[in-house]
């Protein structure tokens, strides 16, 4: 089993904060990682999906980074909703298991209006 | 509208009984998986498919089955043997093969053992 962390574990922020998690894992045997956004009672909704060392990816005011050479990936919201509130789960894609996604335990974010 | 299906959403069921979750999807991928949520703990793999009539377990397979006689369809049994088997189900696809793209979930089983 590998291991994907997500930290912090929840986060409360008032309306207009900016805000960041972030997501490890392995450094080695890198394939693919995944962000996803996971609202109470709905499926959880891509994000992002990165594959390269030091991609930069953007939708709206979210925006996410990735290392692969040290093992993270951090994820942005500027100016958080309301809207915003939701559960954030990356998911790691290892080259000896491709199609496997090894996720963390989740950022839970609420914003305060 | 393309996508996955899961029934139902939530399930009641007596302990010792087995009890079978639905997973549907009309995307035309291959690849289908069973995740595993508990509180605090990230979703964990129960088994997965590739392709039709072939399917491996995951992390936590033991007290679980699943069939894919059919490409769109992957159902999940929960058996007695299970020990604790309440908990939040994901049914997920991915089209086989392809690097960057997304995996589609669908909104999830809520089982109760009582």
């Amino acid at each position: 089993i590998l291991n994907v962390e997500q930290s912090p574990q929840s986060l409360h922020v008032q309306e207009g904060d900016s805000t960041n998690f972030t997501c490890s894992f392995p450094s080695s045997n890198f394939y693919a990682l995944h962000w996803y956004r996971w609202e109470t009672a709905k499926s959880p909704e891509a994000l992002f999906v990165m594959t390269l060392n030091g991609d930069e990816k953007k939708k709206g005011q979210i925006s996410a980074t990735l290392n692969t050479k040290e093992g993270y990936s951090y994820l942005y919201i500027k100016g958080s909703q309301p809207e915003d509130s939701a559960t954030y789960l990356c998911a790691y894609r290892d080259a000896n298991t491709g199609n496997q996604f090894y996720f963390g335990t989740g950022t839970s974010l609420t914003v305060i209006p | 509208d393309g996508g996955i299906t899961q029934s139902p959403k939530y399930l009641f069921r007596k302990e010792g009984q087995n009890v079978t979750l639905s997973c549907e999807q009309n995307l035309n991928h291959d690849a289908m998986y069973w995740y595993r949520q508990d509180p605090g703990q990230g979703l964990r793999l129960i088994y997965y498919s590739q392709i039709v009539n072939d399917f491996q377990k995951g992390d936590i397979a033991e007290g679980y089955s699943v069939s894919r006689e059919k490409k769109e369809s992957f159902p999940l049994t929960v058996t007695s043997a299970q020990k604790n088997p309440t908990a939040f189900y994901l049914c997920a696809s991915l089209p086989r093969g392809v690097l960057s793209t997304e995996a589609f979930f669908g909104q999830g089983t809520r089982l109760t053992v009582v």
